[in-house]
């Protein structure tokens, strides 16, 4: 298992401006993922963190509006930048877990809202 | 494509039981996943599926049909407390990404 701690849990933010969210788990995980939760909607994968390289990010989103780190196999950063209103959401880093199986890990998510 | 199927919302009663379907067709395939996931609260992994059939765990079991691209989750003995959206969950092949459903909201009542 893993034990992830993020931060901050939530936030209030003026638009047009940046909030680097921090995910910081107790051990070293090959996987670090970074997902948002629109209201009343499920899990959309931003982008898959990877140590030492740039990110993976998914159709539909792009490093110059969420920027993300993986210094190492412990840690990550996805900034979300410029923010408007439609960047209010849950931001939640998961890791991966390879073993028997590959169940993800949450860590508690950030609640940004912008105004 | 990558598409993962499960009705929006289901009602039961206390202390009966629930089964929530979720059907895939997904690319890659590593297995199947549910999530429960309270209001204002990371989801919880629940049960993981990668071989065809069903896996007991308490009040809660999960099968799988790889032929037919189906799942379902099973609650017995549904309490309040099992109020909550369920999440259908697939692992995809190549980099260990999760592909989630829209989820199940599923109320509770006495």
């Amino acid at each position: 298992s893993a034990v992830i701690s993020q931060k901050p849990s939530r936030d209030i933010c003026q638009r047009g401006t940046s909030l680097t969210i921090q995910c910081q788990v107790d051990s070293q995980v090959t996987m670090m993922f970074w997902y948002r939760q629109q209201p009343g909607q499920s899990l959309t994968l931003i982008a898959t963190a990877n140590q030492g390289s740039e990110a993976t990010y998914e159709s539909g989103f792009v490093i110059d509006k969420f920027p993300i780190s993986r210094p190492n196999l412990t840690f990550s950063t996805l900034t979300v930048s410029n923010m408007s209103p439609e960047d209010s959401s849950i931001y939640l880093c998961s890791v991966g877990v390879q073993g028997g199986n590959t169940e993800a890990f949450f860590g508690q998510g950030t609640r940004l809202t912008v105004v | 494509g990558q598409n993962i199927d499960q009705p929006t919302e289901m009602t039961a009663t206390e202390g009966a039981i629930v089964q929530i379907n979720c059907t895939y067709q997904t690319s890659g395939f590593n297995g199947l996943f549910w999530y429960q996931q309270h209001a204002g609260e990371a989801p919880t992994f629940l049960s993981y599926n990668v071989l065809d059939g069903l896996e007991e765990k308490g009040r809660f079991s999960s099968f799988l049909s790889r032929s037919k691209g189906y799942s379902y989750l099973l609650l017995k003995e549904l309490q309040m407390k099992d109020s909550a959206s369920y999440l259908c969950a697939v692992g995809d092949t190549g980099g260990f990404k999760t592909i989630f459903g829209a989820g199940t909201r599923l109320f509770v009542k006495a």
